[in-house]
């Protein structure tokens, strides 16, 4: 079974610009969650996503978003990016609703210069 | 989410078994002990999970103390490829913690030929 993939692997964007990442989750899994890890931070939960609905959200600006369609895959968008954007963005897909048990995919690599 | 703490480096030799402790004392009925790992530069890999009983699957094995107020991953005969950050995370029992997995700092694990 073919795992979570992320598209892109890699983005360099600037300041003021926004961004659309895409995950596409193990198939099968209907719940997809996002995460941002940087160094000074760790990793940190942005938001989760079961049939087409946000059910968690954790504390990020407004400027972070993200959407599910009905075949489980998920985008996230950043608006306005910002220098301190630069992170490594990261998908989990879990098999059911609160999942804890999650899978996850080689994540993202932006940097906003 | 019950905080958990892990010290934050341990060394162990390959072959020999590598023991992570973690102490989660704020846990509470209904939540459940994760553990994750981080290879660098990929993403977190689910390791194993448990509520109260001793757990072992084909990566490791989890031991929870009576009280579950501590847990100890381990590893039975690590390699160099098991050198990573290794995360344990208390989560479930519904709420605000649906689907969101909150990482500390973790252990860096060192296997050593």
């Amino acid at each position: 079974k073919a795992g979570v993939t992320q598209t892109p692997r890699y983005l360099i964007k600037t300041r003021g610009q926004q961004v659309t990442l895409s995950c596409s989750p193990i198939s099968g899994h209907r719940s997809v969650s996002w995460y941002q890890q940087t160094p000074g931070q760790g990793l940190q939960f942005l938001f989760e996503y079961f049939s087409e609905t946000q059910r968690n959200k954790g504390n990020f600006p407004g400027r972070f978003s993200g959407r599910q369609f009905s075949n489980s895959r998920s985008e996230m968008n950043v608006s306005t990016l910002e220098l301190g954007d630069s992170a490594l963005y990261l998908c989990a897909s879990s098999l059911g609703l609160a999942g804890h048990e999650q899978y996850f995919g080689p994540g993202t690599r932006l940097t906003v210069t | 989410d019950a905080k958990t703490t892990q010290p934050t480096s341990m060394d162990c030799a390959e072959g020999r078994a590598a023991n992570l402790p973690c102490n989660h004392s704020t846990i509470s009925g209904n939540e459940y002990v994760y553990w994750y790992r981080q290879i660098h530069s990929q993403g977190p890999q689910y390791i194993i999970h448990g509520l109260k009983n001793n757990e072992t699957n084909e990566m490791a094995s989890l031991i929870i103390t009576e009280d579950r107020k501590s847990s100890t991953l381990i590893l039975p005969h690590a390699t160099l490829r098991d050198t990573a950050v290794y995360y344990c995370i208390v989560a479930g029992g519904g709420g605000t913690s649906y689907g969101k997995l909150t990482f500390g700092q973790g252990t860096i694990l060192t296997v050593h030929p």
